[in-house]
């Protein structure tokens, strides 16, 4: 399997609401990535996980929570987010910590409307 | 110093043309350089990359190039074909440091045909 998986593919939530953003890899991959993508922008760093510690935090809000349970599986917590935040949101998986030549594998996101 | 240059924004090409894309760099402790493209709706794609130990690197119509006294590297896409519009982003890391991918703003590529 060299698919990072992530779930739902559309989301569509209120400024009150509480959701999460799953991804999930069954490489063996050890670092874990959480990025933010504007229309035509490149990938924007959120969260780095590095063996299931956050290792990296981009000076992300507060209503933004990461969290990996195990080695093959990331979430993405939200909470209390603005229009602003809407955006297609990339998982990515590398084998070692943060890139190490092998590239990253990254999921096909979470398109993300908030209202 | 940590930024990574890209041009052209965007790029349209004739089928069977030959796609050229250009990034620069300033940080030279970077030393991995991969190349991604990005399909509508899509998350980016690990096309090929290189290190700074190797001037040029092909795999099938797609060639990277890469300069390290100019502190240049380019994509060079042969033939060119529908198939290859896409956003192409390149990016840059620094291994030993483990710091993660810095992206370029990224070309959008139209082929036609």
């Amino acid at each position: 399997d060299t698919e990072v998986t992530q779930t739902p593919k559309h989301l569509v939530m209120g400024m009150t609401n509480k959701k999460s953003l799953k991804c999930e890899q069954h490489m063996g991959h050890r670092a874990m990535y959480w990025y933010k993508q504007k229309a035509k922008k490149p990938p924007e760093l959120m969260f780095v996980y590095s063996y299931e510690k956050l290792s990296i935090n981009e000076s992300v809000p507060s209503r933004f929570s990461p969290e990996c349970p195990n080695s093959s599986l990331l979430n993405l917590h939200l909470h209390a987010l603005q229009p602003e935040d809407s955006a297609l949101y990339l998982c990515a998986s590398s084998p070692r910590r943060q890139g190490v030549g092998y590239g990253y594998t990254f999921g096909s996101g979470t398109r993300l409307t908030v209202v | 110093q940590q930024q990574v240059k890209q041009s052209p924004q965007s790029l349209i090409v004739q089928k069977g043309g030959i796609s050229i894309i250009n990034c620069a760099y300033e940080n030279t402790a970077f030393d991995y350089f991969p190349w991604y493209q990005q399909f509508p709706g899509k998350g980016p794609a690990l096309l090929i990359a290189i290190r700074p130990d190797v001037s040029e690197k092909k795999e099938g119509r797609f060639t990277i190039s890469f300069n390290k006294s100019a502190k240049q590297f380019s994509l060079h896409i042969m033939d060119s074909q529908p198939g290859d519009s896409a956003t192409y982003f390149c990016a840059a890391s620094w291994e030993q440091a483990g710091t993660a991918l810095i992206f370029g703003k990224g070309t959008t590529l139209s082929v036609s045909s």
